[in-house]
């Protein structure tokens, strides 16, 4: 089934660790973004890539760092976790900028 | 800064009861509109868009949301919610020239009773 697929679901880490949140799509969508969600905030935009080999800085992005090599893949890599960190994140992506975003199933990261 | 608004935070329906979720946006030129819904555990959906012409756009599971540009305003309506309704909602707006990045409302949760 075409979507997106993150990995993992789920992660506890201990703070000054490097972790890298996977996500792929095969809807060959152009545009990719990585959100963080946490409660009473709504979601806020981390990093975003309007086409494979751009990116750019959304609302939160300090502590964050993406890439994106290729059309399927955005990976997000946190350098050295901090607690604040704890987070579910979301990655998204659209066919274009401006179109709808389709979501992944998140992952759910705690920084102890 | 751009900001959206959503007015409630929680809301709680019995069945059959009508819905209104409010959501106004700060962003005074051309704008795209969105509403996604989280389902308990699950990832956002969209409900319904908004990019031009008829501004009272129908979405699925009997959703519709009016725009109204005088007003800034963009909310989401259902004439009679269902139990599996339950569920957060979240407004997105998404300003011209803003290299398609969504700005979200902090979501208003729906809770329907049977």
């Amino acid at each position: 089934i075409a979507g997106i697929t993150q990995a993992p679901t789920s992660q506890i880490l201990a703070a000054g660790r490097r972790m890298t949140l996977r996500c792929t799509q095969d809807m060959r969508h152009n545009a990719m973004y990585w959100y963080r969600q946490d409660l009473g905030l709504g979601l806020r935009l981390i990093h975003y890539s309007n086409t494979a080999g751009t990116t750019g800085k959304g609302e939160v992005p300090d502590g964050y760092s993406v890439s994106r090599a290729n059309t399927d893949d955005f990976p997000l890599t946190l350098a050295s976790a901090v607690p604040s960190q704890t987070s579910v994140y979301f990655c998204a992506s659209s066919m274009e900028i401006n179109q709808p975003q389709h979501f992944g199933d998140g992952t759910r990261l705690s920084i102890l | 800064a751009q900001s959206v608004s959503q007015h409630n935070h929680h809301v709680i329906l019995s069945e059959a009861a009508s819905l209104e979720l409010g959501c106004n946006y700060s962003y005074g030129g051309t704008v795209n509109l969105f509403w996604y819904v989280q389902y308990p555990g699950q990832h956002l959906q969209l409900l319904l868009k908004y990019f031009s012409g008829d501004p009272l756009v129908k979405g699925i599971k009997g959703f519709e949301a009016e725009f109204i540009k005088s007003k800034f305003s963009f909310n989401l309506r259902k004439p009679s919610v269902q139990w599996s309704d339950t569920a957060e909602y979240f407004c997105a707006v998404n300003p011209a020239g803003s290299q398609g990045n969504l700005i979200f409302g902090k979501g208003t949760k729906l809770s329907v009773k049977p």
